[in-house]
């Protein structure tokens, strides 16, 4: 099985100011999807993107996969302080329904 | 976005008894769902793969007969955690998929556990 491993760990940020959060895997994939976790809370899907995509946009999201360095990055713009959760990134293997998860990146966006 | 429900949010029992945790897709149908574990600070570990009349697949090291799993239906699955004990305490959160393995998964509200 592959894992994913965010980095950073922790990130503080001014609001405002943009928000990069790393994610790496180990083995090949069909796609990768971004989640926002609030404390003590569920899941919530922010974006997927397929291994054939280098590039996707939603909102204030970017996120970019590279499946050459298998490695993944979610760029949040503008932060605001209700962006303050732990992000994780999943991925899929080839044919695969499960969803391997990183360790994620705790973000604080600091009014 | 397609919605799972998770009930109960938040469950307290006694050592020694048995927990139903109840995730239901709300509007799709779901052959195929995952039921995950966290522990405080951590990311999430898959115990199983739930599937629709079938056995539940379950992953190494997960006790199939202490954490029951059943899909009846194309969308609900149920987790039976039995005889339950403190160190079963967790945060247990559903997750579905809308459509084959290059769809979006979809997770539940998750299910706060604390064993007394």
């Amino acid at each position: 099985s592959q894992q994913g491993e965010e980095d950073p760990q922790a990130l503080s940020i001014q609001e405002g100011e943009n928000a990069t959060m790393n994610c790496s895997y180990k083995t090949s994939i069909n796609n990768l999807q971004w989640y926002r976790q609030n404390s003590g809370r569920g899941l919530v899907h922010l974006i997927l993107i397929r291994s054939n995509e280098r590039e996707k946009h939603s909102g204030r999201l970017r996120v970019t996969l590279d499946t050459s360095k298998k490695s993944s990055s979610l760029l949040i713009t503008a932060s605001r302080a209700a962006d303050t959760a732990s992000y994780f990134c999943a991925s899929s293997g080839a044919g695969s329904y499960q969803l391997t998860f990183g360790k994620g990146t705790k973000l604080s966006v600091i009014p | 976005g397609a919605v799972v429900s998770q009930h109960p949010s938040r469950v307290i029992c006694k050592s020694g008894t048995s927990v139903k945790i109840e995730c239901r897709s709300l509007d799709f149908q779901a052959t195929t769902m995952f039921w995950y574990r966290q522990f405080p600070k951590q990311s999430l570990m898959l115990m199983a793969t739930s599937n629709e009349g079938s056995k539940a697949t379950y992953e190494q090291g997960v006790e199939k007969d202490k954490f029951l799993i059943n899909h009846a239906s194309l969308t609900l699955s149920t987790l039976t955690v039995t005889s339950a004990h403190p160190e079963d305490s967790s945060f247990y959160i559903c997750s579905a998929r809308t459509g084959g393995a290059y769809t979006e998964a979809f997770f539940g509200q998750g299910t706060r556990l604390t064993v007394v």
